[in-house]
C-alpha cells in the first residue's frame, strides 16, 4: 500500500463545475496535509494546507480533512481552464526536526471550456 | 525575491559521467531537500538536510551523494550516471516549526542520461 494514494486521472470537468479531488494516507501519525498544484513543466506550488479535521476554505478552494478515515480532499468551485494542472496531495510528519513529507502521484485535472 | 534557485535547468549526460546539481535558497530556511519526479511515481525524496551540517537518506538515495555546503546551499552529485537516473530533479526548502510547513521548490533540473 502506498503511503499516499491518489487517482492519477485525468479528471475532466466542464468550466464552471465543481472539481473534487481525493487522497487517502496510511500514516496515522501524519500531522499536516497539503495540496500542491503543478502545471506541466513547472514546479509544485502550495495552494492549500490543513491541520485539523473539517473544512478549510480559501476563495474557490476548499480542503477537507477526516483523520479518522485518513482522507483528504480538495474541492475547486467554479472551475476555470486555468485550473487545468496536476494536483499533488502531500502529508507531513515532523520527526526530529525533519519534515517527512510524502507525496501522492498527483491527479491530473482537465477543465473543459 | 529569488526563493530557491537550481542549476542547471537542463543537462544531458552519457552513462558513467558525473555531475553536480546546485541548489541555493535565500529564505533562511533550515531544512533542504532533493526530490526526483518520474511519470507515475510522483515526487520521491532522495536526500534531505534538516539543518546545516547534517544530511540523511530519503526514499531513493542509491547512486547519489549530497553536500550541505552552508545554510543556503545544498548540492546533489551523481558520481556515475545511469539511464535510470533520467528524471526531473527538484530542490526544496522549508522552515520546520514555524509557518505552514510549506515546501518551497526550485524550478527543477531536467536530466537525461543516455
Amino acid at each position: 500500500q502506498k503511503e499516499v494514494e491518489q487517482n492519477s486521472g485525468p479528471l475532466s470537468v466542464p468550466e464552471g463545475a465543481i472539481a473534487s479531488l481525493n487522497c487517502t494516507y496510511s500514516d496515522r501519525g501524519s500531522q499536516s496535509f497539503f495540496w500542491y498544484r503543478q502545471y506541466s513543466g513547472k514546479s509544485p506550488e502550495l495552494i492549500m494546507f490543513i491541520y485539523s479535521n473539517g473544512d478549510k476554505e480559501d476563495g474557490r478552494f476548499t480542503a477537507q480533512l477526516n483523520k479518522a478515515s485518513q482522507y483528504v480532499s480538495l474541492l475547486i468551485r467554479d472551475s476555470q481552464p486555468s485550473d487545468s494542472a496536476t494536483y499533488l496531495c502531500a502529508v507531513n510528519r515532523n520527526s526530529g526536526g525533519y519534515q517527512k513529507v510524502t507525496f501522492g502521484i498527483g491527479t491530473k485535472l482537465q477543465v473543459i471550456p | 525575491n529569488a526563493g530557491v534557485t537550481q542549476t542547471p535547468k537542463f543537462q544531458v549526460l552519457k552513462t558513467g559521467q558525473s555531475m553536480t546539481l546546485q541548489c541555493a535558497q535565500d529564505m533562511n530556511h533550515n531544512s533542504m531537500y532533493w526530490y526526483r519526479q518520474d511519470p507515475g511515481m510522483g515526487l520521491r525524496l532522495i536526500y534531505y538536510s534538516a539543518s546545516e551540517g547534517t544530511t540523511d537518506k530519503g526514499e531513493v538515495p542509491n547512486g547519489y551523494n549530497v553536500s550541505r555546503l552552508n545554510k543556503r546551499e545544498f548540492s546533489l552529485r551523481l558520481e556515475s550516471a545511469a539511464p535510470s537516473q533520467t528524471s526531473v530533479y527538484f530542490c526544496a526548502s522549508s522552515e520546520v516549526g514555524r509557518g505552514t510547513g510549506e515546501l518551497f521548490f526550485g524550478e527543477g533540473s531536467r536530466l537525461t542520461v543516455l
